[in-house]
């Protein structure tokens, strides 16, 4: 598998701040890019997902960005609040030859602080 | 939205005990199912990818023999720890593929199994 290279691995922001995590790939074959949001002790729930032919996608307070010449995709978190802290995941898929695996990065454990 | 379950969610076994752990999607059948293994403060391993009623394809490095996967319906797939020991200690997650769909249909993450091997 291909490798997908997230940072930073921790993160600290102000409650009321902006949260970025980016991550970077290789094979330019993926085309599915979700982002998970892990909370200790549990399986990790899909935040919000992207498709290569969009530039960015927007979902409440979480938005995606994507660069597809730099291969290069980041979530950003608006007006993060205590309740984000988490460890969020992005991924990248391959659906040829009905493979479907998810390749993930290697996390970045976010501390969002009153 | 589509609810995958797993059980137990942990288990404490003892040195060369097998350990079987069930991944259940509720809502919806599931065509693939994966498990990952997750280590303190690190990033999800897919172990192996398993389809209904075929064999599971494992990654490289897991032993087959040991991590034993039966996925017999579209809604059960179970992983079991033959022998365990104690640096089989991990968290265990599956996902489940709802079947039929084709394009980015999404996978569903179990809520994760905690094993101990003593």
């Amino acid at each position: 598998q291909q490798q997908v290279k997230q940072s930073p691995q921790s993160l600290i922001v102000q409650k009321g701040g902006i949260s970025i995590i980016n991550c970077a790939y290789e094979n330019t074959a993926f085309d599915y890019f979700p982002w998970y949001q892990q909370f200790p002790g549990k399986g990790p729930a899909l935040l919000i997902a992207i498709r290569p032919d969009v530039s960015e996608k927007k979902e409440g307070r979480f938005t995606i960005s994507f660069n597809k010449s730099a291969k290069q995709f980041s979530l950003h978190i608006m007006d993060s609040q205590p309740g984000d802290s988490a460890t969020y995941f992005c991924a990248a898929r391959w659906s040829g030859a009905g493979s479907y695996q998810l390749t993930f990065g290697k996390g970045t454990k976010l501390s969002v602080i009153p | 939205g589509a609810v995958v379950s797993q059980h137990p969610s942990r288990v404490i076994c003892k040195s060369g005990t097998s350990v079987k752990i069930e991944c259940r999607s509720l809502d919806f059948q599931a065509t693939t199912m994966f498990w990952y293994r997750q280590f303190p403060k690190q990033s999800l391993m897919l172990m192996a990818t398993s389809n209904e009623g075929s064999k599971a394809t494992y990654e490289q490095g897991v032993e087959k023999d040991k991590f034993l996967i039966n996925h017999a319906s579209l809604t059960l797939s179970t992983l079991t720890v033959t022998s365990a020991h104690p640096e089989d200690s991990s968290f265990y997650i599956c996902s489940a593929r709802e079947a039929g769909l084709a394009g980015y249909n999404e996978q569903f993450f179990g809520p994760g199994t905690r094993l101990t091997v003593l």
